[in-house]
């Protein structure tokens, strides 16, 4: 059964800082693995997507790595700002119906 | 840029109704979902909607839920006889495809769901 384990559960950075998110997970057969943002109370934005085949992916300041062989993945976070400031979430997709499995997610606050 | 709705934003309900939480997927997509998340909690897989039928449910989607297609666009999650456990916000999700390109999962904002 596979899992999703993100670490650290919360995480606080003065502004300016570059960060790293970590996401591991237990099958290493997925088909792709997408991070997303929630801010409180609302829904999930897509951040970026890594299909199985590929080792990153690079949107602005932020940079998503995947090590399908290993298990894990992790968030780069680029000089981050006070708006960076949300929950972060990992999840696999690992089965033929699009299904994802989420981590638990990370909670970031950017001091400014 | 196209969105994922969902209705109501925030229902409260008395224990043992029938809800009915209603989304628009984004108008070209194939396949929809249903997620929820518990306060604090992890986000969790419901059900997967394809080609007018349920392509995978949960364990926690037992008879006590359902899902509709009723026109070309909305899709609905109807919950019968609440309890206070299915407190929650649901979401509501849509993709083009499940593999390569084009699999980004769109979710809605979410209907929040308090029972009383």
């Amino acid at each position: 059964k596979q899992e999703v384990t993100q670490i650290p559960a919360a995480l606080s950075v003065p502004e300016g800082e570059n960060l790293v998110l970590n996401c591991s997970f237990t099958d290493s057969a997925i088909y792709n693995l997408q991070w997303f943002r929630q801010d409180p109370g609302k829904g999930l934005t897509s951040l970026l997507l890594i299909q199985s085949s590929q080792r990153e992916q690079t949107s602005g300041r932020l940079n998503a790595s995947l090590d399908k062989s290993s298990g894990r993945s992790t968030l780069y976070i680029a000089a981050s700002q006070p708006g960076d400031s949300a929950t972060y979430l990992c999840a696999v997709v690992s089965g033929n119906t699009g299904k994802l499995i989420f981590g638990q997610g990370t909670t970031l606050q950017v001091k400014p | 840029e196209p969105e994922v709705t969902q209705t109501p934003s925030h229902q409260v309900t008395q224990m043992g109704q029938e809800v009915i939480l209603r989304c628009v997927p984004i108008s070209n997509h194939l396949y929809f979902y249903w997620y929820r998340q518990i306060l604090g909690q992890k986000v969790e897989f419901l059900v997967s909607f394809y080609n007018n039928e349920i392509s995978e449910k949960s364990e926690i989607f037992d008879d006590q839920f359902s899902v509709e297609r009723p026109d070309g666009s909305n899709f609905t999650l109807k919950i019968r006889s609440t309890k206070l456990e299915d407190s929650a916000m649901y979401f509501c999700a849509s993709s083009l495809f499940v593999q390569g390109s084009g699999n980004t999962i769109y979710f809605g904002e979410g209907s929040w769901l308090t029972v009383v």
